[in-house]
This record gives structure tokens, C-alpha cells and sequence, in this order.
């Protein structure tokens, strides 16, 4: 079956970077896209980008340009998000999802349990 | 940036009734929506994609449908276990968005 398990909790300071790593297994690693998706407390799904874990090929939000790198390690089936600078509204959990496949490269049917990042001085 | 309002943002029904959560995209996204479901602590759950394809294991009391910019999620028969948050997503174009949820409450 399908599993995405994630790394542990994290509390980092501004200013700081984190690294979010999400293992895969149940499917082959490399014939589906990693989606990230972040979630502030109390509120809503934002949608951080992608890695084609095949090519390393990425896409990601405007919003997040120069701050997140997404990259992985084929060898250990596993995907990783890194987002420096990191300030105080950086605090949410990050949630690593499957992209469906070629038929929907961008629908996310499998996610990990989360990770809560908090940023705090 | 295509803008998915949802509507109601916060919904209180009873066990057994018929639910119906709108979501409203700022521009045609022909049939590239998805609808997730999530309750407090975990993370979301596939539903619905392409608009009205019920995701595999989901119940049938679960249905989608619109296209263009208006779409819909309904549940024919409220259960306990549906309580929660409801989530839909445009897959038509970069950035990928999404709704701002509507919370599904016990009347």
C-alpha cells in the first residue's frame, strides 16, 4: 500500500531553514510527481509545488520563489523540501503528497501525516 | 492567480441530511477540480477529481458536479463520520489553488 512518511516535528528560529523529508513506498518513487502543501494553524490548504522525482524537474509557487528548494534522493525513495528565512508565519504544517500519475500529474491522492514546523524566537 | 471561493464557509446539519458546499473558480477551469476532505489532526483526503470521478473506497453518498466555474460537492445523506472540513482544488493551471474550506458542523 501507499505510504508517505514524514519527518519529525521542528522548531526553528527566524532567519533559520528547515528540511522536511517525506520517504515513499508502496509504488515506484519515480513514476509520480511529490507535491508540497503547507497548512497554517486554523486555516486553509496552500499548495507549494512540485518535483518530478524522476528528472528532479521542479515547479514551484510564485510565492515561494528563492526561499524552497524541493529535491530527492531516488536511491532512498524519499523527497525533500527545504524553505530558509524562515519568519514567524512560516509556522504550519508541511504536507508531502503523491501527484496521481499520468493521468493527473497534479492531483494529490495519497499525503503524508504532516509535519508541524514552528518558527519562533 | 485563479481565485476557488467556497461557499458556505461554515455549515451546521444534521445526521442524514442532504449537504451541498460551492465552489466558485475566477475563471473557466473546465473540468480540473478536486475535492478533499479533512478532519482535525490529519491530513487531507482524496474525494472527488475531475469534477464528479469518485476517488476509489470513497461512498457513493459523495457526488461532484459543474464545470466551467461553478461547481458543486453533495452529500445525500449526512453521516457522523462526515463531519469535517471540505477542501476543493483547481488542477487547470499554475499556481495550483485552493478553496478556503467549508467546515461541515453537528447541528
Amino acid at each position: 500500500q501507499v505510504q508517505l512518511v514524514q519527518s519529525g516535528a521542528e522548531v526553528k528560529k527566524p532567519g533559520a531553514s528547515v528540511k522536511v523529508s517525506c520517504k515513499a513506498s508502496g509504488y515506484t518513487f519515480t513514476g509520480y510527481y511529490m507535491h508540497w502543501v503547507r497548512q497554517a494553524p486554523g486555516q486553509g490548504l496552500e499548495w507549494m509545488g512540485w518535483i518530478n522525482p524522476n528528472s528532479g524537474g521542479t515547479n514551484y509557487a510564485q510565492k515561494f520563489q528563492g526561499r524552497v528548494t524541493m529535491t530527492r534522493d531516488t536511491s532512498i525513495s524519499t523527497a525533500y523540501m527545504e524553505l530558509s528565512r524562515l519568519r514567524s508565519d512560516d509556522t504550519a504544517v508541511y504536507y508531502c503528497a503523491r501527484g496521481a500519475g499520468s493521468s493527473s500529474w497534479y492531483l494529490c491522492d495519497y499525503w503524508g501525516q504532516g509535519t508541524l514546523v514552528t518558527v519562533s524566537s | 492567480d485563479i481565485q476557488l471561493t467556497q461557499s458556505p464557509s461554515f455549515l451546521s446539519a444534521s445526521v442524514g441530511d442532504r449537504v451541498t458546499v460551492t465552489c466558485r473558480a475566477s475563471q473557466d477551469i473546465s473540468s480540473y477540480l478536486a475535492w478533499y476532505q479533512q478532519k482535525p489532526g490529519r491530513a487531507p483526503k482524496l474525494l472527488i477529481y475531475a469534477a464528479s470521478t469518485l476517488q476509489g473506497g470513497v461512498p457513493s453518498r459523495f457526488s461532484g458536479s459543474g464545470s466551467g466555474t461553478e461547481f458543486t460537492l453533495t452529500i445525500s445523506s449526512l453521516q457522523p463520520e462526515d463531519f469535517a472540513t471540505y477542501f476543493c482544488q483547481q488542477l487547470s493551471s499554475h499556481p495550483l489553488t485552493f478553496g478556503g474550506g467549508t467546515k461541515v458542523e453537528i447541528k
